[in-house]
């Protein structure tokens, strides 16, 4: 069965500090999407970024960061020079087969906090 | 272009009634699903349709049902409200089989 396992309830940090939220998936299935999305306190799941297993390339968008192993089945994502608007709920998640984005099991979730 | 519209944002319900949520997807958009979120079990996948049709269903009992209409609009229906269907309960819609998802603001649903 899949999984996704995000060890950081909780992480409180000082703005324009780097933070890393760790990201830690089991599945069976070769064939499989990562996912990352952000949930600010409007509720709304906001979507960063999606990942197939097929490609292993790390990727940069703006101050954002994301870290794709297979080796250890991670997928983690950085945030360079916080600011305050990050302050959120952020969820990775796992999709198997060819249909991204189907049948999402999220993991529970990293409550992130930016103090000014 | 509009997002993911749900209505209504909040809903009080007691036990034992039943409650229509509503989902209008992004324009385009013909695959609407469902999620539950609670604080003890997190993020839960209820169900997916496309086409008018249900395509997958997750691990909740027959009280929780839904449809989508031929615009593509998702209702969700929870009969025999019970205390513990009180959730943030979240539409997301998405182009095509290779989109990723795109939720909407949710419906917090209270069970007194």
């Amino acid at each position: 069965a899949q999984k996704v396992t995000q060890a950081q309830t909780e992480i409180s940090v000082v703005e324009k500090e780097d933070v890393t939220l760790d990201c830690v998936y089991e599945t069976r299935d070769t064939t499989y999407y990562l996912f990352w999305y952000k949930q600010p306190p409007s509720g709304e799941l906001v979507f960063l970024i999606r990942r197939n297993s097929f490609d292993e390339q790390n990727e940069i968008s703006g101050r954002y960061s994301w870290n794709f192993q297979k080796s250890t089945s991670s997928f983690n994502f950085t945030i360079t020079a916080s600011q305050v608007v990050d302050s959120a709920v952020y969820f990775c998640a796992l999709s198997e087969g060819y249909n991204a984005g189907n049948m999402l099991t999220f993991g529970g979730g990293t409550r992130l906090m930016v103090k000014p | 272009k509009a997002g993911v519209t749900q209505t209504p944002r909040y809903l009080i319900k007691t036990r034992g009634q039943q409650v229509t949520l509503s989902c209008s997807p992004i324009s385009g958009h013909r695959s609407v699903s469902w999620y539950q979120q609670t604080p003890g079990q997190g993020l839960q996948f209820l169900f997916e349709y496309f086409s008018e049709t249900q395509r997958n269903k997750g691990n909740f009992p027959g009280r929780f049902s839904g449809r989508q209409f031929s615009n593509s609009r998702s209702e969700m229906n929870v009969s025999t409200l019970e205390l513990g269907d009180s959730a943030l309960y979240l539409c997301a819609s998405r182009q095509g089989q290779s989109s990723p998802l795109h939720f909407g603001n949710g419906t917090r649903l209270t069970v007194t």
